[in-house]
């Protein structure tokens, strides 16, 4: 069966330190993984986009990995802030035009001082 | 980047009763829009997919006739919750996607709850 897999304890992340998030994957082809942050009551919104024939993808305190071989995306987030707090999500996308996206549950990231 | 709204924000009804959640696009128009439905602490699933014009595709174990949906113009796509009950209670997020584009952009969400 398909299956989306993200760690479902939170992750606790002292201020300054890099949080590393993982998204596993399995009986999935994704063309494209989408990496989205989710504060409570409010939608996700949108980080990064990563491509099959792409190893890394950065964007400003941002990173992600793809390795289609493991099926796995890293998502980092460097030099950590409490605003970084949030549910991070991702999302798989077959068919890499993002008429559908199968999202992860999400794991949630607690920054603290 | 580009913004998608809701309204309502929140919302109480009774039971048998039906609610109508309006998707904008505010800054682009979205030949796509999409409904997802989110219980608490779970992942956002998709229930249908909406195009401008046209009938929308439903995902599996999904109601067509319970949840209604209209994409009547490129900037705006209602759900309806017809004879909701307290088993739809959930969050309810939209989606829209600017022609060739390679994302979706959400909106803020609507909370439903049915006494």
């Amino acid at each position: 069966s398909q299956k989306i897999e993200q760690n479902s304890e939170a992750l606790n992340i002292q201020e300054g330190k890099t949080a590393t998030l993982t998204c596993n994957y399995t009986n999935y082809s994704p063309a494209y993984l989408q990496w989205y942050r989710q504060d409570p009551g409010r939608g996700p919104v949108f980080l990064l986009l990563i491509r099959e024939n792409e190893k890394e993808k950065r964007k400003e305190r941002l990173k992600v990995t793809f390795d289609t071989t493991l099926k796995q995306s890293l998502f980092h987030i460097t030099a950590s802030q409490p605003a970084d707090s949030a549910t991070y999500l991702c999302a798989l996308d077959e068919t890499g035009t993002a008429s559908k996206l199968t999202f992860g549950t999400g794991t949630r990231l607690q920054v603290t001082l | 980047g580009a913004v998608v709204s809701q309204h309502p924000s929140r919302v109480i009804c009774k039971s048998g009763t039906s609610v109508k959640i309006e998707c904008r696009s505010l800054d682009f128009q979205a030949t796509t829009m999409f409904w997802y439905r989110q219980f608490p602490k779970q992942s956002l699933m998709l229930m249908a997919t909406s195009n401008e014009g046209s009938k929308a595709t439903y995902e599996q174990g999904v109601e067509k006739d319970k949840f209604l949906i209209n994409h009547a113009s490129l900037t705006l796509s209602t759900l309806t919750v017809t004879s909701a009950h307290p088993e739809d209670s959930s969050f309810y997020i939209c989606s829209a996607r600017e022609p060739n584009e390679e994302t979706q952009y959400f909106g803020p969400g609507t909370r439903l709850l049915v006494l």
